[in-house]
C-alpha cells in the first residue's frame, strides 16, 4: 500500500516568493492533515480536512496561508508571501478516521533566503 | 490551553541499557495517545497507541507505554535499547475533541 506522498521534498525560495506544497493521503483516508515542524520542536497542526471540508484551521495564518483539498483527496498548502521565519519542514498526514492512527508523509523542506 | 511536555529533550544510552521517556499532558478528557518515532531520514511513523483497556500498551521493536490516569502520563520505556533505536521520539496527546498536540520530541542516541 503506498503511504502518504508529498511534493516537493526539498523547496528553497526568496523571501516574498509564493510556495505550494502538494499532499496525496493514503487512498480511504478521509481526514488529512497539514503541520509545521520547526528544528528541534513537535509537529504542530496548520489545518485538518474532513473530506473536502476544513474543520480545523484555527492555527492557520490566513493573511499568507491557504489550503485546499478539492474532491476531498489531494491537498495543496500555499504560502504568499514567504517569509524567512517560514522556513520549516511542512508535514501533510492522513488517517482513517479522526481517531485514528496518523499516516505521516516525508515532508517537505522549506527554505526561504 | 492544552499541554503536553516531554522531559528529556536529549538522551544518550549505551546499548543494552533501559530507556524510560517521559511524556505528561494536562487534557482530562477521554485520551487517545500515541508515541510516534522518527529514524534518521524517515518520516514520522507510529510507534504504540492506547485508546481504551489495558493502561500497559505493547508496540514495535519491543517498546511499550503505560497510561497512568491519576498522574496524566504516558511513558515510553524499552528494557534493553539497541543502536538501531537511535530516534526522535514524540508523544501526542489530545488538546480537544478530535484534536491532538505534539510534544517537543526526545532525541536518542544508542552507543554502539
Amino acid at each position: 500500500e503506498a503511504g502518504v506522498v508529498q511534493s516537493p521534498r526539498y523547496k528553497i525560495i526568496e523571501k516574498k516568493q509564493p510556495v505550494a506544497f502538494w499532499c496525496n493521503p493514503i487512498s480511504g483516508h478521509n481526514t488529512l492533515y497539514w503541520y509545521l515542524q520547526n528544528l528541534g520542536q513537535g509537529p504542530e497542526l496548520l489545518i485538518r480536512y474532513e473530506n473536502e471540508e476544513a474543520v480545523d484551521d484555527s492555527q492557520l495564518p490566513k493573511d499568507r496561508f491557504s489550503a485546499e483539498r478539492l474532491k476531498g483527496v489531494d491537498s495543496t498548502l500555499k504560502i504568499q508571501p514567504a517569509e524567512l521565519g517560514d522556513s520549516a519542514v511542512y508535514l501533510c498526514a492522513s488517517s482513517g478516521g479522526i481517531e485514528d492512527t496518523q499516516y505521516f508523509g516525508p515532508g517537505t523542506r522549506l527554505t526561504v533566503l | 490551553a492544552q499541554s503536553v511536555s516531554q522531559h528529556n529533550h536529549h538522551v544518550i544510552l549505551s546499548e543494552a541499557a533501559s530507556l524510560e521517556l517521559g511524556c505528561n499532558y494536562s487534557y482530562g478528557g477521554t485520551v487517545n495517545l500515541f508515541w510516534y518515532v522518527q529514524y534518521p531520514g524517515q518520516h514520522l511513523q507510529l510507534l504504540l497507541k492506547y485508546f481504551s483497556g489495558d493502561p500497559l500498551v505493547k508496540g514495535i521493536k519491543g517498546f511499550e507505554a503505560e497510561f497512568i490516569k491519576s498522574k496524566f502520563s504516558f511513558n515510553l520505556r524499552k528494557p534493553s535499547v539497541q543502536w538501531s533505536d537511535t530516534a526522535e521520539y514524540f508523544c501526542a496527546v489530545p488538546s480537544g475533541t478530535y484534536k491532538y498536540i505534539f510534544g517537543t520530541g526526545t532525541r536518542l542516541k544508542v552507543l554502539a
